[in-house]
């Protein structure tokens, strides 16, 4: 069955250092989020690709977040430097179109920044 | 901004009651809703709805959509203490991104 893969699975950093995380969408999925899940919450968007584009980064906090799809398939989320309230499970969701499609999840990477 | 509300936000229940979890939203261009179930890993895909009224079942989860009172519930029957979740709603507006409430933690006493 096809899936949305992730990795790292758990990263931990220092603060200030660079870290990233990768995702590769379900094949044939044109439409890609990140999103960043605090424990006890759910999950909030970050950013939202349609192909190789940003269609919503409007929550992504630009002055250490970045992410990119350059090929309109993976995706790469930066965060530098990190800080201790980035500490947090970052999941990536695909679907095939957004619209009227359901989006399936990753199993996440969770970061804990010290 | 899009919104979406939960309740309860926690419920304990015996194993073979059934539950009704409930979601209300405030959306521009509304699109669809969606819940998911998320034990402690990523969230799995339960129903999407997009019309009123219609159903949509699989096993002892059922779900139905109100457009007009902007609501959805979410019933488990005769629960598991598999069913033990959190479970989120989100609805998609229209950006298409999906905007998630906060989760119903759902935990079944044997």
């Amino acid at each position: 069955e096809a899936e949305v893969a992730q990795s790292p699975r758990y990263k931990i950093t220092e603060k200030s250092q660079a870290v990233a995380f990768w995702c590769d969408p379900i094949s044939g999925h044109a439409t890609l989020y990140w999103y960043r899940q605090i424990l006890g919450q759910g999950p909030e968007l970050l950013v939202q690709f349609q192909d190789e584009s940003v269609v919503d980064d409007s929550q992504l906090p630009k002055d250490r977040f970045s992410a990119e799809r350059l090929k309109g398939v993976d995706s790469t989320l930066k965060i530098q430097p990190a800080e201790l309230g980035d500490s947090a499970m970052y999941l990536c969701a695909s679907s095939y179109r957004a619209r009227d499609t359901e989006a399936f999840f990753g199993q996440g990477t969770r970061l804990t920044v010290v | 901004e899009d919104k979406v509300v939960q309740s309860p936000l926690s419920l304990v229940v015996h194993e073979g009651d059934t539950v009704t979890l409930n979601c209300s939203y405030e959306v521009t261009n509304f699109r669809s809703l969606l819940w998911y179930k998320q034990e402690k890993k990523a969230p799995t895909f339960l129903f999407m709805l997009t019309s009123s009224g219609i159903e949509k079942k699989s096993g002892r989860l059922s779900s139905i959509l109100d457009k007009k009172e902007l609501f959805s519930i979410l019933n488990i029957t005769a629960t598991q203490t598999g069913d033990s979740a959190v479970y989120l709603c989100a609805d998609r507006g229209g950006a298409d991104g999906l905007t998630f409430g906060k989760g119903t933690h759902l935990i079944i006493q044997p």
